[in-house]
């Protein structure tokens, strides 16, 4: 089994920073990563998949990068509403699909 | 807009079955691959199963394989989970969630796409 390590596990900033979340994967997933954002109370919404793909209607601040084992997220000006669980997502050949345990992002 | 409606979650004793359901709307359910992802009370996301469009190919996490069985009815636009044997490490918000359009298999090897949109989730207890 793949394992996503993401880190750290909580990140404290506040509005208009920078956010960098890491995730690392413990073999190659070549770009097979995806990353979800999760507020309180609510189901996980897909921001970035292919690593670097932005999903529909995700503002341009979202940006993911990376290939191999190593991959960040990056919130280049955070908005109120940015703060919350962000989950990375590995999905190889079938039924390979592990998540990473999750960084919270908090003011 | 595409909606997925969870059902069928509850409390149950330990060994016993429950199915869930996850009715699909606002899209052609019949040409995506659909998934159930759980997340345990204060914990993260974890896999359960996928289908795909035509259930010709079915994946389970080691954790639920030979208990829990997904399926899904194309003409009823709905999908499935029947739970086995559960224990108390089962409990969890369940999600179905439905394939951007990304799953494909080639060469006898299928390849799943990504989760997008989740629906609300049916929360299942397991406990005596």
């Amino acid at each position: 089994e793949i394992v996503l390590t993401q880190s750290p596990a909580t990140l404290s900033l506040s509005p208009g920073e920078r956010a960098t979340l890491s995730c690392r994967a413990s073999q190659s997933v070549s770009s097979y990563l995806a990353w979800y954002q999760q507020k309180p109370g609510q189901a996980p919404r897909l921001l970035i998949y292919d690593a670097s793909t932005r999903a529909t209607g995700i503002p341009a601040r979202f940006s993911g990068s990376g290939s191999g084992t190593d991959f960040t997220l990056t919130i280049s000006s955070l908005e109120p509403e940015d703060f919350a669980v962000y989950y990375c997502q590995q999905r190889t050949k079938w039924p390979s699909i592990t998540f990473g345990q999750g960084t919270r992002l908090e003011i | 807009e595409v909606q997925l409606v969870e059902s069928g979650g509850g409390l149950v004793q330990p060994g016993r079955s429950l199915r869930l359901s996850c009715a699909a709307s606002g899209f052609s359910f019949d040409d995506y691959a659909m998934y159930w992802v759980r997340q345990a009370p204060g914990k993260g996301l974890e896999w359960v199963s996928g289908i795909s469009w035509n259930s010709g190919s079915i994946g389970y996490a080691d954790s639920v394989k030979g208990r829990f069985t997904i399926s899904r009815d194309n003409a009823k636009n709905s999908l499935y989970l029947q739970m086995n044997s559960l224990r108390a490490e089962d409990t969890a918000l369940y999600y179905c969630a439905k394939d951007i359009g990304f799953f494909y298999c080639n060469g006898g090897s299928c390849y799943p796409g990504w989760f997008d949109p989740w629906g609300q989730g049916t929360l299942v207890t397991v406990s005596s």
